[in-house]
């Protein structure tokens, strides 16, 4: 079963423009992540933040992160064509597991 | 530097066959994962694979079941196909004491008629 729900499940905005996309969970959590995926294919890892921290940033994409809401953002600023795709959070239960639990996902499309 | 690789890229089967899908991990890894995508879900964890051992499994009948070789690489084998089980199937290696991050392959379309 999914861990959580991503919101909206679908966005489109216009390049240039800031894409915001939420997750909440439904357990305790070691830290979550997000990945990106392009057209049904592999998943590549964007950003890890851990439970003890409550922002982080890599280049144009900031995590935050709510453990009271159980609940987390992905902001990608001055979003491009090329960041067209599905954007997903997923949970690490607990210290040392390696099982990650995914939501269902948001798609962001960028129309140039 | 070679990232995770899947083999084959598609397949196609029908009602009751058996499958058997590849994984080799990225270099410097020995955790290996596998992950069932259906259409429009976000991927669900099969089980993983440390030290030639299943060491985890998600919520998936005996149906599935892996194997992982010295070498670290993977197999996941799917017995008595049903039709639900048409889905992208990912793998994805680690580093099991180092980090959390999983690294993932492009995944293997399976189509079951």
């Amino acid at each position: 079963s999914q861990q959580g729900e991503e919101d909206p499940q679908a966005l489109s905005i216009q390049e240039g423009e800031n894409a915001t996309m939420n997750c909440s969970y439904k357990t305790s959590i070691n830290n979550l992540q997000w990945y990106r995926q392009n057209s049904g294919r592999g998943l590549v890892h964007l950003i890890l933040i851990r439970s003890n921290e409550r922002e982080k940033h890599s280049g144009r994409l900031r995590v935050t992160l709510d453990t009271s809401k159980k609940s987390s953002s992905l902001l990608i600023t001055a979003s491009r064509a090329a960041d067209t795709a599905s954007y997903f959070c997923a949970t690490l239960p607990w210290e040392g597991a390696q099982k990650l639990v995914f939501g269902q996902g948001t798609r962001l499309t960028i129309n140039p | 530097d070679a990232g995770v690789t899947q083999s084959p890229t598609h397949l196609i089967k029908t009602r009751g066959q058996q499958v058997t899908l590849r994984c080799s991990p990225k270099s410097g890894h020995d955790t290996v994962s596998w992950y069932q995508q259906a259409l429009g879900q976000g991927p669900q964890f099969i089980f993983q694979y440390y030290e030639e051992e299943e060491r985890q499994r998600g919520n998936f009948p005996d149906r599935f079941s892996g194997h992982q070789f010295p070498n670290y690489s993977s197999e996941l084998n799917v017995n008595a196909l049903l039709l639900g089980d048409s889905a992208l199937y990912l793998c994805a290696s680690s580093f099991r004491a180092a980090t959390n991050i999983q690294y993932f392959g492009a995944g293997t379309r399976l189509s079951v008629l």
